[in-house]
């Protein structure tokens, strides 16, 4: 099973600063790797897929980037409404998929 | 505009078996190619990938859960369901229907949108 190793655990950080969250695997996963956004009370909202491609309606302040074991997932300029939790999530070898255990983004 | 929602009792009694549904609209679960898949997120575990269905009916299931859960289509109702048998505190989770991502008609196996609100399955006596 490939395992995805999240981190930081939590990132305090204002409105308008730069967030850089990264997500590791255990093994390479090419590029099939998704980052999802979850806010307390909602499920998981898709907004990376193949490493880097937005998915639908997903604001141009998001981009992810990696292939093999890194990845990045970067919000240029953050917004009130980005502060939740995002979890990263493979799919190399599907089925399974697995999914890191997540990064808490905090207004500082 | 496609649509999940999962329902289920919310208290299941250690040692019983876990039953939800998965209510689809926008869409029917024998159209192809997709997926459908069910989660479940706890405190203590994360998000972890139960299993799910394709479109033609078959199933494939997380193997860590395999000997437990079942999945399967009502076509008529267009619903998907999950049952769990055997269940102990560690099933306490919220559980979520998903389908495979679509962009204009092409399909992203693996990758999950939309997704239901989610269900709050408490195991307890």
């Amino acid at each position: 099973e490939v395992v995805l190793t999240q981190s930081p655990a939590t990132l305090s950080l204002s409105p308008g600063e730069r967030a850089t969250l990264s997500c590791r695997a255990s093994q390479s996963v090419s590029n099939y790797l998704a980052w999802y956004q979850q806010k307390p009370g909602q499920a998981p909202r898709l907004l990376i897929f193949d490493a880097s491609k937005r998915a639908t309606d997903i604001p141009a302040r998001f981009s992810g980037s990696g292939s093999g074991t890194d990845f990045t997932l970067t919000i240029s300029s953050l917004e009130p409404e980005d502060f939740a939790v995002y979890y990263c999530q493979q799919r190399s070898n599907w089925p399974p998929v697995t999914f890191g255990q997540g990064t808490r983004l905090d207004i500082k | 505009q496609l649509q999940l929602n999962e329902s289920g009792p919310g208290l299941v009694k250690p040692s019983e078996t876990l039953s939800l549904i998965c209510t689809v609209s926008g869409a029917s679960l024998s159209s192809g190619p997709y997926y459908w898949g069910w989660f479940r997120q706890s405190p203590g575990k994360g998000l972890e990938w139960i299993g799910g269905l394709y479109y033609s009916g078959t199933p494939y299931y997380n193997p860590s859960l395999k000997s437990r859960v079942t999945i399967s289509a009502d076509r008529s109702k267009n619903q998907l369901s999950l049952t769990v048998a055997s269940v102990t505190a560690a099933d306490t989770a919220v559980y979520y229907c998903a389908r495979d991502l679509t962009i204009s008609g092409e399909v992203f196996r693996g990758y999950f949108s939309p997704w239901g609100q989610g269900v709050l399955v408490t195991v307890s006596s």
